[in-house]
């Protein structure tokens, strides 16, 4: 059966401090993935999204950058973390083709 | 413009009591699919049920049923009989087939409490 990871679940960092979560997909190849970041009490907004290895596109223009260096695996990065990158951030995968998106369990960020 | 529209920020049911949290879409594409993810305080995005937009039956999965009317452009989901564990953020979802990306649209969510 298929799973995601991500971590770390929690995290706390300083402003302008760097960041990188990580996502990893097990039991599927190929797959298309995903970033969300969701503010509190508020709905899903979608950051990146990757078809395959290397091809990232970005729904809206932040300081946050994000990588897909294997085929399961996909990194959300900043050099420099602004206050207003607090949130919850949800990686999710889809089998390529479209369907329904299956969810990680999410990192929780706070920048102070 | 928005895609997907949940009008009730929040519910309150009582336990063993069916709900139906309303959803509402727009879309000039014939092919779509509609998704339900239940949130509880963990944050976990949970799926919980799919119904495309030729479906000639309502979806259903254990005691989750989508009420989806086509012309109306809704696809309300119905909980019967409520549990305590059934308290959290449901987000109805669309997906305009084949695309990917940005095509798969969450609305704002409804928060459902249910009272003992």
């Amino acid at each position: 059966s298929q799973t995601i990871h991500q971590w770390p679940a929690t995290l706390v960092q300083p402003v302008g401090s760097p960041l990188s979560l990580e996502c990893t997909v097990e039991g599927t190849s190929n797959p298309n993935l995903y970033w969300y970041r969701q503010a509190a009490g508020r709905g899903l907004q979608l950051l990146f999204y990757s078809v395959g290895i290397g091809q990232i596109s970005s729904e809206v223009p932040q300081n946050l950058s994000a990588s897909r260096p294997q085929d399961r695996q996909f990194i959300l990065s900043s050099k420099k973390l602004l206050l207003s990158d607090s949130g919850f951030y949800l990686c999710a995968w889809e089998v390529a083709g479209g369907g329904e998106q299956f969810f990680g369990p999410g990192t929780r960020l706070t920048v102070l | 413009a928005q895609k997907i529209t949940q009008t009730q920020p929040g519910m309150f049911v009582q336990e063993k009591e069916a709900v139906t949290l309303d959803c509402t879409y727009d879309t000039s594409d014939p092919s779509y699919g509609l998704f339900w993810y239940k949130q509880p305080s963990s944050g976990e995005m949970i799926f919980l049920i799919y119904q495309g937009s030729y479906d000639q039956q309502n979806a259903t999965e254990g005691r989750y049923s989508l009420n989806f009317q086509k012309a109306r452009k809704s696809a309300n989901l119905v909980i019967s009989a409520s549990q305590l564990g059934d308290s959290a953020m449901y987000f109805c979802a669309m997906r305009e087939i084949p695309n990917y990306g940005q095509n798969f649209v969450f609305g704002p969510g409804t928060r459902l409490s249910v009272l003992p």
